[in-house]
C-alpha cells in the first residue's frame, strides 16, 4: 500500500514556542491531505482538509491562526501549532487520499506526540 | 450528518478466538474504510471496501451498502490483533472520512 511519512514522532515544547510537523506521501501524489486530532482513548477528530496550492479547509471550531497548514507540493503538507499552550498536548495525524492505484483511499502517516510544557 | 456506530465498544477474547465487528452507518457512503489502531497509535489500512466482501489472511471484511452496515471479521485472533478497530465512511462530496467510535480489542495469550 501506500505510504505517508509524518515528522517529528514526537516532540516536547515550551508553552509559546511554535511547532512545525511534516505529513509526507512517499510513493505517490497527494493533491488532498488531511489533518486530525486525537485525545487518549477517542476516536479522530478531523481539523483541516488540505488541498495542493490552495487554502486548507478547517472545520468548525478549529482556529486558523493557531493551527497554520500549507500543502506547497503534492507530497507535502505542513501543519504549525503557533504559540502552543498545555491544551495542544495531542496526538497529531495526517493523512494522505491517493488517486491513483488505490483510488479514493486515504493512508496514514504515523502521528506526532505533542506535549507543551 | 453521516453517523457511524461501531460495537461491540470493547472486546476480550482469548488467543485463537474469532470475533465479529460490526459498523452501521446512518446514510448512504460513497466509501467505507476498516482500519487497525496499534498501541504505538499508526493508523493501519485493512480493508476499502464501499461494498461486497474482501478478504487477507485471517481477517475479511463484508460492506452490505444497501442495508447500510459492514462487519470485521477476524479469525484464529492472536495477541497481535489486540488495538482498536475503526471504521470510516467517506462523505460524497469533500472525501473526509467520518470516524466510529472504534472497537477496543485485547487478545489474552
Amino acid at each position: 500500500g501506500a505510504v505517508v511519512s509524518q515528522h517529528p514522532s514526537w516532540v516536547i515544547c515550551k508553552s509559546g514556542t511554535s511547532v512545525k510537523i511534516e505529513c509526507r506521501s512517499l510513493d505517490f501524489q497527494a493533491t488532498t491531505m488531511f489533518w486530525y486530532r486525537q485525545f487518549p482513548k477517542q476516536s479522530l477528530m478531523l481539523m483541516a482538509t488540505s488541498n495542493e496550492g490552495s487554502k486548507a479547509t478547517y472545520e468548525q471550531g478549529v482556529e486558523k491562526d493557531k493551527f497554520l497548514i500549507n500543502h506547497a507540493s503534492l507530497t507535502l503538507s505542513t501543519l504549525t501549532v503557533t504559540s502552543a499552550h498545555p491544551e495542544d498536548s495531542s496526538f497529531y495525524i495526517c493523512s494522505a487520499r491517493d488517486p491513483g492505484p488505490h483510488y479514493n483511499e486515504q493512508f496514514f502517516g504515523p502521528g506526532t506526540r505533542l506535549t507543551v510544557l | 450528518g453521516i453517523q457511524v456506530e461501531q460495537s461491540p465498544p470493547d472486546l476480550i477474547l482469548q488467543e485463537g478466538a474469532n470475533s465479529t465487528l460490526r459498523c452501521n452507518f446512518s446514510d448512504s457512503v460513497n466509501n467505507l474504510q476498516w482500519f487497525h489502531q496499534n498501541p504505538w497509535g499508526q493508523l493501519i489500512n485493512l480493508f476499502y471496501i464501499p461494498s461486497g466482501t474482501k478478504q487477507n489472511g485471517r481477517l475479511s471484511a463484508t460492506t452490505v451498502a444497501t442495508e447500510r452496515y459492514s462487519l470485521l471479521y477476524i479469525s484464529s485472533s492472536q495477541t497481535t490483533d489486540s488495538g482498536v478497530y475503526f471504521c470510516a465512511v467517506e462523505r460524497s462530496s469533500n472525501y473526509q472520512l467520518i470516524w466510529g467510535a472504534g472497537t477496543k480489542l485485547i487478545i489474552k495469550p
